[in-house]
């Protein structure tokens, strides 16, 4: 039981060169979300999706770009990495619908650092 | 615009002591609050929910939560600290996408 893979743990860049975080989910979830973690930011919401084929933009979404072309597969791409998305990233997913009251599921976080 | 307030980053308390971090809400409706726990290294961890079934909310490892609706709060507690509740916890709002708006957080020290 899975539940919310992230791919790599880890990751170092160089300034403007490109990447791509890989989320994937095993609960047929509908929605599923990246945040950015900083240190005394709490977690800021980058992008988010609420089904397959349609994304959206969150608080944070300058510099990132997503796709949601599988259900259980949310993609979060830097095209020209800078120094300031070192952060620790976190894709989540939760099921559609009750209002806001369904509980989101994290993976256990991506380590970029950006030189 | 939905929000949490966390204050003081860095909480630090006695083992056995009284563990109490405060969150603040602001909504303009009825709002679904969480509190999340991360341990180091980690993702985050639900605690606990309210969605306005019940005031008083009780979640894992012992901790629970009153929501305060003339307060606006929803303060977490816990009676008796334990080492191992030495983590990072988070307040958070929900809207009607399940987005959460997080407040900065709390880091809580345990002393032996």
């Amino acid at each position: 039981n899975a539940g919310v893979t992230q791919t790599p743990k880890f990751r170092v860049l160089k300034t403007g060169q490109s990447m791509t975080l890989l989320c994937a989910q095993d609960m047929n979830h509908e929605y599923m979300y990246w945040y950015r973690q900083d240190p005394g930011m709490g977690l800021r919401l980058i992008h988010y999706s609420v089904g397959e084929g349609t994304t959206a933009k969150g608080e944070v979404p300058d510099g990132y770009n997503v796709s949601r072309l599988k259900k259980q597969n949310f993609l979060l791409g830097l095209e020209s990495a800078a120094p300031s998305q070192t952060s620790v990233y976190f894709c989540a997913s939760s099921p559609r619908g009750s209002s806001g009251a369904n509980v989101l599921t994290f993976g256990a976080g991506s380590r970029l650092t950006v030189l | 615009a939905q929000s949490v307030t966390q204050l003081g980053s860095h909480v630090s308390v006695s083992e056995g002591a009284l563990v109490l971090l405060r969150c603040n809400y602001s909504s303009s409706v009825p709002p679904y609050l969480f509190w999340y726990v991360q341990y180091p290294n980690q993702g985050l961890q639900l605690l606990l929910k309210y969605t306005s079934a019940a005031t008083l909310v009780k979640g894992i490892n012992g901790f629970e939560a009153e929501f305060k609706k003339s307060e606006t709060s929803f303060h977490l507690t816990k009676p008796s600290a334990h080492m191992s509740d030495a983590a990072e916890y988070f307040c958070a709002v929900s809207d009607e996408n399940n987005r959460l708006a997080f407040g900065k957080g709390n880091q809580v020290v345990v002393i032996p």
